[in-house]
């Protein structure tokens, strides 16, 4: 019973590197999210996709860009990193079905992202 | 504009001592509440829920949340902390309009019980 997951766990990037976070979830979930945690500012909500085929931004969007690539996967990509991008990512999915505003969101365990 | 507040940022108390994890909220239309457990280096996890109906909600673990809508709170209890209970503790809220199930967080509160 895998939920969501997260790859990699751990990353360590140079600054201007770019990569990918990976998401998949398996409980066949609407709607999908990228938060970054940072201490002491709880999670702040990156990019979303309310159903597949589309996405919005959230919060902090900047220096991120996103793709929901069938039902199951959403990718989080850093274009050109910065140390300001040091935190730990997750991605959480929530929905079955026509309604997803009283259901609970879902979490990976998170990729945990260094920018020297 | 939607937010959530959690006042304090660490809370201790002694295990077998009731416990009480505070939470104000501000949101236009009613509100859905929830909140959410992260233990080290896991994702969160969902304990319980506020959407309508009686004002004590039960939830994951022994834990409950008292919704006060005149005071705009949503404090997380329960009776007899814990040990295993030290975690760190979100509260969040729906944003209204549509049906994205997009989240607000608070900052987050550190539950530490001591023996």
């Amino acid at each position: 019973n895998a939920g969501v997951t997260q790859t990699p766990k751990f990353q360590v990037l140079k600054t201007g590197q770019s990569m990918t976070l990976q998401c998949a979830q398996d409980m066949n979930h609407n709607s999908m999210y990228w938060y970054r945690q940072d201490p002491g500012m709880g999670l702040r909500l990156i990019y979303y996709s309310a159903s597949e085929g589309t996405t919005d931004k959230g919060e902090v969007p900047n220096g991120y860009n996103v793709s929901r690539l069938n039902k199951r996967e959403f990718s989080l990509r850093l274009e050109s990193a910065a140390p300001s991008q040091t935190s730990v990512y997750f991605c959480a999915s929530t929905g079955q079905g026509a309604g997803v505003s009283n259901q609970p969101q879902h979490f990976g365990d998170g990729t945990r992202l260094s920018i020297l | 504009a939607q937010s959530v507040a959690q006042p304090e940022d660490q809370v201790n108390v002694a295990e077998g001592n009731p416990l009480t994890v505070k939470c104000t909220y501000s949101v236009s239309g009613n509100p859905y509440l929830f909140w959410y457990v992260q233990y080290p280096n896991r994702g969160l996890q969902f304990l319980l829920k506020y959407i309508t109906g009686d004002n004590l909600v039960k939830g994951s673990y022994g834990f409950e949340a008292e919704f006060n809508k005149s005071q705009t709170s949503f404090h997380l209890k329960k009776p007899s902390a814990l040990v295993s209970d030290s975690a760190l503790y979100f509260c969040a809220v729906r944003v209204p309009p549509g049906n994205t199930g997009k989240l607000i967080f608070g900052q987050g509160t550190t539950l530490q019980v001591k023996p």
